[in-house]
Parts: C-alpha cells; structure tokens; sequence
C-alpha cells in the first residue's frame, strides 16, 4: 500500500494550459503539504493544509490554487503555465501534534512545460 | 523565511570510507530531521532528533542535534554503493507545519 500517492508521475503540457496534480495520503495524518524542486534539487515548500484548512501560502504565484476536499486528498491546480514552473512536485503529509514529526512524500510529480 | 546551509555540496568516496555532512541555521530549531533521496523518488525519513545535544543512531548513520539548536551532524560509517543520493537536512519549528530543508549533498561512493 502506497502511503502518499501522486497522479501523474509525468505530465508534459504546452504553455498556457491548466493542469492539476492529484495527491492521496492512506496514513490518517491531518496535515498535507505541496513542496517544488528545481532543477538544483532545492526542496521550497509552497502550502500547507491541516484539516483542510490552508496553513501556509509561500510566496507562490496565484496560479497556483491548492484544493482539499477532505482530509486525506490536496491536489493542486496550475493555471496558464509558464516554462519556469517545470520542476518536481511533491506532496507530503504529517501528524501534527504528534511524537513523530517526521513528514511522509510522495514520489513527485515532473512537471514539464514547452 | 528560514535559512538552513548545508555542506559540502557534493562527496566522492570511496566504499568502506566514513562521511560526515553538516547543516547550521541562522534560526533555532525545534526538530531536526536527516532525508536521503533516491532519483525518481520523493525523500524519505533516516533520522529525526527532538532534543538539543541528542545523539541517535540508525544503522551505520549516526545524527546529532546541536546544543545552540542551530545546527546538526549526520555521519555515515563505512559507506556502501547503495548510499548513493542526496541527503537534505530539515528544521521544524515548534508548530510543526513548516518543514525547511538544506540544499542537499549529494554522495557518490565509487566501488
């Protein structure tokens, strides 16, 4: 069983277009993240949910819309891409509270814009 | 937000030898948190330090947790091919919901 999933592995889109990325967590945890690599493998966190309710909003263009309809799912919705928002994209997800602090990803999501 | 410098940026060793890495911050932590990443993979969990001056151990990786709780050490001993791939370090602060990581080293261990 796959903790942390995320669908697609691979989406290669032209610029201009809106796409989204799925993520699920099977762990029971309340808090769920979206964090981007770039090409020099820098990890930038972007949101944070817990509970479905928005925690964190980095400094991330508003093309960016993250969506959490429970508390087990966040997807992420990309408006008009642009080249520079190729990179990878993971999703994570912790218990917040907890003696663990340890957060869970997903394998990522390569992102590629032409 | 948060600063975290991590270093070297990159190692070649060879099999059987030992490694260190290091990470300092500007700003105190209340966990640190050591992540190995494989390609294609997303991180994943080694070591997770709660307390200023803990040290833990997993296997052959060792980690410490600062006394200024600014800074922490992962060691690996006796390095194998498998340990090939970017190790981050991470800080979380008291509430938990803002991880932040270090840049990376990146480990080449030759056979």
């Amino acid at each position: 069983d796959t903790a942390v999933s995320q669908t697609p592995k691979y989406l290669v889109t032209q610029m201009g277009n809106d796409k989204s990325i799925k993520c699920e967590q099977n762990l029971g945890h309340d808090t769920m993240y979206w964090y981007k690599q770039d090409s020099k493998k820098f990890l930038k966190i972007m949101f944070s949910y817990n509970n479905k309710e928005l925690i964190i909003n980095e400094t991330v263009p508003n093309r960016f819309s993250p969506k959490s309809p429970d508390k087990a799912h966040l997807n992420l919705h990309i408006n008009s891409l642009e080249l520079g928002d190729s990179a990878v994209y993971f999703c994570a997800s912790s218990l917040s509270g907890g003696a663990n602090y340890g957060y869970t990803f997903g394998s990522g999501t390569r992102l590629t814009v032409v | 937000g948060q600063q975290l410098n991590q270093s070297p940026q990159s190692m070649f060793i060879q099999e059987g030898e030992d490694v260190s890495m290091n990470c300092t911050s500007s700003s105190i932590f209340n966990t640190w948190l050591w992540y190995k990443q494989e390609p294609g993979e997303g991180p994943v969990l080694l070591i997770a330090l709660y307390k200023a001056g803990e040290l833990t151990s997993n296997g052959r990786l060792t980690a410490q947790f600062g006394i200024t709780r600014k800074d922490s050490f992962l060691n690996i001993s006796a390095s194998i091919p498998s340990d090939v791939g970017i190790y981050f370090c991470a800080g979380l602060r008291y509430n938990n919901n803002d991880m932040r990581f270090g840049a990376g080293t990146r480990l080449t261990v030759k056979p």
